[in-house]
């Protein structure tokens, strides 16, 4: 069955940098882009981007623009998303999601 | 940026009740249209794409309908199961989310 497995939470200062993985199984990695979804504390879901799973293209939404990366693995089918230069507003739960699936989500605590 | 409008925000059912969640788009989305149920602590499932298209595995009482900038989600007979936030998500132009329909049991 398709799955979508997320790495675990991360507890991290302002400033510093992380990088979440996502590692998909039961189907085709390069089938389906690749979506990113934040979701605040207690908040409604906020979309991120999406990247090409086949040529590693990223999109990003206004808001992501700057400190946010996309990235692939594509040999193990996982997709990763790193945030630079961490701030307290970046705390929050992070999705990966490709055609409906998503990952079980990765929650991110930003605190000096 | 296409702005989505859910109403209402807090929608308080009893089992049984026929259920109705809106989600106002400010243009046109061309149907391009999915909503999404998230419970409490889990990551939100798919439910139905495309307007009107029940995701495999979920039960024939939730379905979807609309057009031009109009959508409804409808519950026919809601189960306790069905307490969880709602969303609608367009992705005709720079995919954006609805801020949500919290559904509660009266």
């Amino acid at each position: 069955q398709i799955q979508l497995v997320q790495s675990g939470p991360e507890l991290k200062k302002p400033g510093e940098s992380l990088k979440i993985s996502c590692k998909a199984s039961g189907y085709t990695f390069t089938d389906y882009a690749m979506q990113w979804v934040k979701q605040a504390p207690g908040k409604g879901l906020q979309y991120m981007g999406w990247i090409n799973t086949q040529t590693g293209k990223p999109t990003y939404a206004d808001d992501f623009k700057e400190r946010f990366v996309f990235s692939l693995e594509t040999s193990a089918s996982t997709a990763y998303l790193q945030i630079n230069n961490l701030k307290n507003e970046d705390t929050a739960t992070y999705f990966c999601a490709s055609d409906g699936y998503w990952g079980q989500g990765v929650m991110v605590t930003v605190s000096s | 940026d296409i702005q989505m409008t859910q109403s209402p925000s807090v929608l308080s059912a009893s089992v049984g009740d026929r259920v109705t969640l809106s989600c106002k788009a400010s243009q046109n989305i061309n149907k391009n249209l999915d909503w999404y149920q998230q419970k409490l602590g889990e990551a939100p499932k798919l439910l139905i794409y495309f307007t009107n298209n029940l995701q495999t595995g979920i039960p024939s009482r939730f379905s979807g309908s609309g057009s031009g900038t109009d959508y409804t989600l409808t519950i026919s007979s809601l189960q306790p199961e069905d307490v969880a936030t709602y969303y609608c998500y367009q992705y005709n132009s720079g995919p954006t989310f609805g801020a949500g329909t919290k559904l509660e049991l009266k």
